[in-house]
């Protein structure tokens, strides 16, 4: 099975700080990885799919990088709805793995 | 819009079985697949496993064979997840999503709103 390592677990941030999640795969994965936001006591709702792509819908200020085994997920600015746990998940093969999850908490 | 709607919480003893339903609307229930994820209480994700509404085509995780099942029923728009000899550990709010594709990219697009199953003698 392909292991996801998220890092760090958890962040502490401001309003309108600038925020770099990291996943890193056991193995090259390419570019199947995927991103998701969940907040407590609701389902997880897609960020960025394919590495780098911009699920509709989702705010401008999330993006996505990196190939092989090293994965970035950036909010430019932070705002207060972004306060919530991230997964990384990758889909290159099953089992399908997702990452620990980071927790994004005020400072 | 589409909308996965979920059966509700079920509690059950250490080595019965549980079924949870997921219904879908908003979409042709065939284009895409239903994939089952799991969160234990206060933990992460686990991927589950997925079926094809379309042909029935299926894979599991290996650690779930032998005790899951998924089936979809295509006149309901409605899929299934068995979860048989529940133990302790399996205690966990079960998600239905909808797994899309973006040429050999998959993911999963839409959530069901999960159903918590809790497993306690």
């Amino acid at each position: 099975d392909i292991q996801m390592t998220q890092s760090p677990s958890s962040l502490s941030a401001s309003v309108g700080d600038r925020v770099t999640i990291t996943c890193r795969a056991s193995q090259s994965i390419t570019s199947y990885l995927n991103w998701y936001q969940q907040k407590p006591g609701k389902a997880p709702n897609l960020l960025i799919y394919a590495a780098s792509s911009l699920q509709s819908g989702v705010p401008s200020r999330f993006s996505g990088s990196g190939s092989g085994p090293d994965f970035t997920l950036t909010i430019s600015s932070l705002q207060p709805e972004d306060f919530a746990t991230y997964y990384c998940q990758q889909s290159y093969s099953t089992p399908w793995t997702f990452g620990q999850g980071t927790k994004v908490e005020i400072k | 819009q589409v909308q996965l709607v979920q059966s509700g919480a079920e509690v059950k003893k250490p080595g019965a079985s549980v079924k949870v339903s997921c219904t879908a609307s908003g979409y042709t229930f065939t284009t895409y697949g239903i994939s089952w994820v799991r969160q234990a209480p206060g933990q992460g994700l686990e991927w589950m496993g997925w079926i094809s509404p379309y042909n029935g085509n299926k894979n599991y995780a290996q650690k779930l064979q032998g005790r899951v099942t998924m089936t979809t029923d295509t006149s309901t728009s409605t899929a299934y997840m068995e979860l048989r000899s529940l133990r302790s550990d399996d205690t966990a709010v079960y998600y239905c999503a909808t797994l899309h594709t973006s040429g050999p990219f998959e993911y999963f697009q839409n959530w069901g709103q999960g159903t918590l199953v809790t497993v306690s003698s």
